[in-house]
């Protein structure tokens, strides 16, 4: 099992560009997660997705949209890139009945 | 909504020596408490995990007790390695399922 996969790695976008960051798990799970990691301050949810065809804002959507595209995929759209929204993102997948979260390796985005 | 806080945001031990990093948590109907570790540049990975119906619980080296009362939950590392350096996240869970996370605490061992 590849777990969860992530794509790109890295991306350096230019302000008021768009881009899409891809994320996949192969693990069955219900649940998928975008946080965004900035330095001191921890992982910050951005969007969740309970199930297929379901999302909701966590706490710092602004800027953001995602698509729960079937029950692997979870991607994250910037429509039009702000520095700050320079950070790492990371995409988490939990199974139903367990609180454990399981973590992609992450996309280190810088805008300019 | 529930809020957390991580202390200290850094933390700097011998070799052999224990470490200690506290968390503490804003909503009293939080049941769930994990703690995770970040390796630079990877991912962040479950360590160890409390409910709130236990007061401690023990993994070899790492241990994370639960005081329900004060709202407060600590992460015990003994005998330290150099392995151990990393950053610890503390996180509890909202009253929405989701995980709320601490600021996170970097840990370095001195040789």
């Amino acid at each position: 099992n590849a777990g969860v996969t992530q794509t790109p790695k890295f991306q350096v976008l230019k302000t008021g560009q768009s881009m899409t960051l891809q994320c996949a798990q192969d693990m069955n799970h219900n649940s998928m997660y975008w946080y965004r990691q900035d330095p001191g301050m921890g992982l910050r949810l951005i969007y969740y997705s309970a199930s297929e065809g379901t999302t909701d804002k966590g706490e710092v959507p602004n800027g953001y949209n995602v698509s729960r595209l079937n029950k692997r995929e979870f991607s994250l759209r910037l429509e039009s890139a702000a520095p700050s929204q320079t950070s790492v993102y990371f995409c988490a997948s939990r199974k139903e009945f367990s609180y454990e979260q399981y973590f992609g390796p992450g996309t280190r985005l810088t805008v300019t | 909504g529930e809020n957390v806080e991580q202390h200290p945001s850094t933390l700097s031990v011998q070799e052999g020596d224990s470490a200690v990093i506290k968390c503490t948590y804003s909503d009293s109907a939080s049941n769930y408490f994990p703690w995770y570790k970040q390796e630079l540049g990877k991912r962040p990975q479950l360590i160890i995990d409390i409910r709130s119906n236990v007061g401690e619980k023990k993994d070899q080296r790492i241990a994370v007790t639960l005081n329900k009362t004060a709202k407060h939950f600590s992460l015990h590392i003994t005998e330290t390695q150099p392995e151990d350096s990393a950053v610890y996240f503390c996180a509890a869970e909202d009253s929405n399922y989701q995980l709320i996370w601490g600021a996170g605490t970097k840990l370095i061992i001195k040789p």
